[in-house]
Parts: structure tokens; C-alpha cells; sequence
């Protein structure tokens, strides 16, 4: 039973280009939250999606990043035009039931995004 | 919000002996508490969890306490092993809400 599936594991990006990350939730798992890490610090919620909707995006800077969940496929955390503060781990999430009924999150590796 | 500290960012313990991670939490309407692990390179983890109807919880050489009152909670390691180095995180996280608040962190090595 697979788990949390990301790619890719590394990305470099020069400032001003896009970075896509994409992340495979556990089967049998419909909620997805992404979840970014700096250096020496915590993680810090961006988003929550189920299939085809976007949940909470609290989390999320209001430009340049967008996150989707479609019908098929992964989920995908899109960042246009980088800039070197986005370097960071981006950590994907998913779980079985609603956050409301267990909490319990199971986590990816993580696609770290290293900005020129 | 809320607002997850905690304490220490680094812990070194030599093979054998305990080590005690210890975290706060702001919102008094938080009710889960789990604890991560993550090792170099990886993921976090999901070692043992609590929920604010109990206060305590063990599961081998991992317990965990909650205080609601006081509103902090623990990590305890005995008989501390090699492999348990790695950076531990506590989060917290209230009904209904679509997210976990992560604390900064600790940096265990322990000492073969």
C-alpha cells in the first residue's frame, strides 16, 4: 500500500520562472493539504482540497500560488514566477475521513524547491 | 489562531536515558495533539497521538501527557536508542478546523 507519493523530490528554479509540484495521496484518500517548511522551523498549513474543490486556502500568499485537486490525476501546487524567499520544503498531506473527524494526517517526503 | 511552542529546539541524551519534549498551545478549544518524527531527508511521521478526553498515553517506550489546564503537553522517549535521533514536532488542532499548528521543532541525538 503505497503511501504519500510527491514529485519531484528536488526542484531548482531561477527567479521568475514556475514551479510545479504534484503530490499522490494515499488510496483510498479524497482530502489532500499541502503544507510548506522553511530551514529550522515548523510546518505551516497552505491549503486543504477534496476532489475538484478547494476547502481552506487560509494558508496560501493570496499571489502567485495556486493549488488544485482534479477529477484524475495528482493534486498540484503551482507557483508562478519564484522568487528566492519560496525556496523551502513543500510537504503534501492526506487523510481517510473529514479533518473534523480524526485528525490524523500521513505525510510525504516532500519536493524541496531550491530559487536561484 | 493558534500558537504551538515548543521546548527544546535541541536535546542530546546519551544512549539509554529518557528524553522529554515539551510543548503549549494558545487555543483552548484544541483537542488533538499528535507527534511527529522526521528523519533527514523525509516526511514527518505520526509517532502517537492524544486526544483532550484523556491524559496520557503510552505505546511502548513512547508516552505522551496532557495538560488541559495549563494547556501543555509532553513527549517522553525512554531507554533512548541511536535511531530515535531525528526532529520531533508537536501540533494541535481543534474540531472542525482543516488544519494542525506545528511547533518549531527539537533536534534529538542521542549519544551511543
Amino acid at each position: 500500500n503505497a503511501g504519500v507519493m510527491q514529485n519531484p523530490r528536488h526542484l531548482v528554479r531561477r527567479r521568475g520562472q514556475e514551479a510545479r509540484l504534484r503530490c499522490s495521496p494515499m488510496k483510498g484518500h479524497s482530502h489532500v493539504y499541502w503544507y510548506r517548511q522553511l530551514p529550522e522551523e515548523g510546518l505551516k498549513f497552505m491549503v486543504y482540497l477534496q476532489k475538484e474543490n478547494i476547502i481552506d486556502e487560509s494558508g496560501m500568499p493570496k499571489e502567485r500560488f495556486s493549488a488544485e485537486f482534479p477529477k484524475e490525476g495528482p493534486s498540484i501546487l503551482r507557483i508562478q514566477q519564484v522568487v528566492r524567499g519560496d525556496s523551502a520544503a513543500y510537504f503534501c498531506a492526506s487523510s481517510a475521513e473529514a479533518p473534523g473527524r480524526t485528525g490524523e494526517l500521513f505525510f510525504g517526503e516532500g519536493s524541496r524547491l531550491t530559487v536561484l | 489562531g493558534e500558537n504551538v511552542e515548543q521546548h527544546p529546539s535541541t536535546l542530546s541524551v546519551q544512549e539509554g536515558d529518557s528524553a522529554v519534549i515539551k510543548c503549549t498551545y494558545s487555543d483552548s478549544a484544541s483537542n488533538y495533539f499528535p507527534w511527529y518524527k522526521q528523519e533527514l531527508g523525509k516526511g514527518p511521521q505520526l509517532i502517537i497521538d492524544i486526544r483532550s478526553n484523556v491524559g496520557e498515553k503510552k505505546d511502548q517506550r513512547i508516552a505522551v501527557t496532557l495538560n488541559k489546564t495549563a494547556k501543555h503537553f509532553s513527549l517522553h522517549i525512554t531507554e533512548t536508542q541511536p535511531e530515535d535521533s531525528a526532529v520531533y514536532f508537536c501540533a494541535a488542532k481543534r474540531t472542525g478546523a482543516n488544519n494542525l499548528f506545528f511547533g518549531t521543532g527539537t533536534r534529538l541525538t542521542v549519544i551511543p
